[in-house]
């Protein structure tokens, strides 16, 4: 059974263009969550998504935004991208509720310059 | 590949023995805790985990203890190889969705 996975695994952008990062769920898998992993802030939920909709949003600006589609595939935007966003990107799938065991995919580095 | 975490506390150890990682949550009202293991330049690895109506889980070489009287989680890791070596976060999750808070990470060194 394949993983989660991302694309694309590296990237670079300047600051105040937009990027946007794609996630494909575990087979089966319906809730798909992003996370952001910084050095100083460590990691740091942006949001879930559940069946088409966002079910919880993190403490990021609305820069940060992401979608779903009806084959639980998700995306993740960020736009007029700033120095800070430098970080790695991860997409966690599971089957939807508290005890079901999540897991990530290998993330995206994105690096801002 | 790359890392992150670069300034967390290290754990380290002689390969062989045992190892403990130890690990406070916040929230009282979290009822599902799991650990994570991450090599450099990958994602969170699964490892075990527990719900809050257990204070003892064992998997392969790993054992989860949970102390909810003073909100405490711990991650024994028998018999430490090489390939322990990582950073470990413990995570918290409460309620009818998939949100994790994460710990601040521990990075464990196996010395040969």
């Amino acid at each position: 059974k394949a993983g989660v996975t991302q694309t694309p695994r590296y990237l670079i952008k300047t600051r105040g263009q937009q990027v946007t990062l794609s996630c494909s769920p575990i087979s089966g898998h319906r809730s798909v969550s992003w996370y952001q992993q910084t050095p100083g802030q460590g990691l740091q939920f942006l949001f879930e998504y559940f069946s088409e909709t966002q079910r919880n949003k993190g403490n990021f600006p609305g820069r940060f935004s992401g979608r779903q589609f009806s084959n639980s595939r998700s995306e993740m935007n960020v736009s007029t991208l700033e120095l800070g966003d430098s970080a790695l990107y991860l997409c966690a799938s599971s089957l939807r509720g508290s005890g079901n065991t999540i897991y990530f995919g290998e993330g995206s580095w994105l690096t801002v310059v | 590949g790359e890392s992150v975490g670069l300034h967390l506390p290290t754990l380290s150890v002689q390969e062989g023995d045992n190892s403990i990682i130890n690990c406070a949550y916040s929230n009282s009202a979290s009822d599902y805790f799991i650990w994570y293991k991450q090599e450099s330049g990958k994602g969170p690895q699964f490892i075990i985990d527990i719900r809050s109506n257990m204070d003892k889980r064992q998997g392969q070489r790993v054992t989860v203890l949970l102390n909810k009287t003073v909100k405490h989680l711990s991650l024994q890791i028998a018999a430490t190889q090489p390939g322990d070596s990582a950073v470990y976060f413990c995570a918290e999750n409460s309620g009818a969705n998939s949100k994790l808070t994460f710990g601040k990470g521990i990075t464990l060194s196996v010395r040969p």
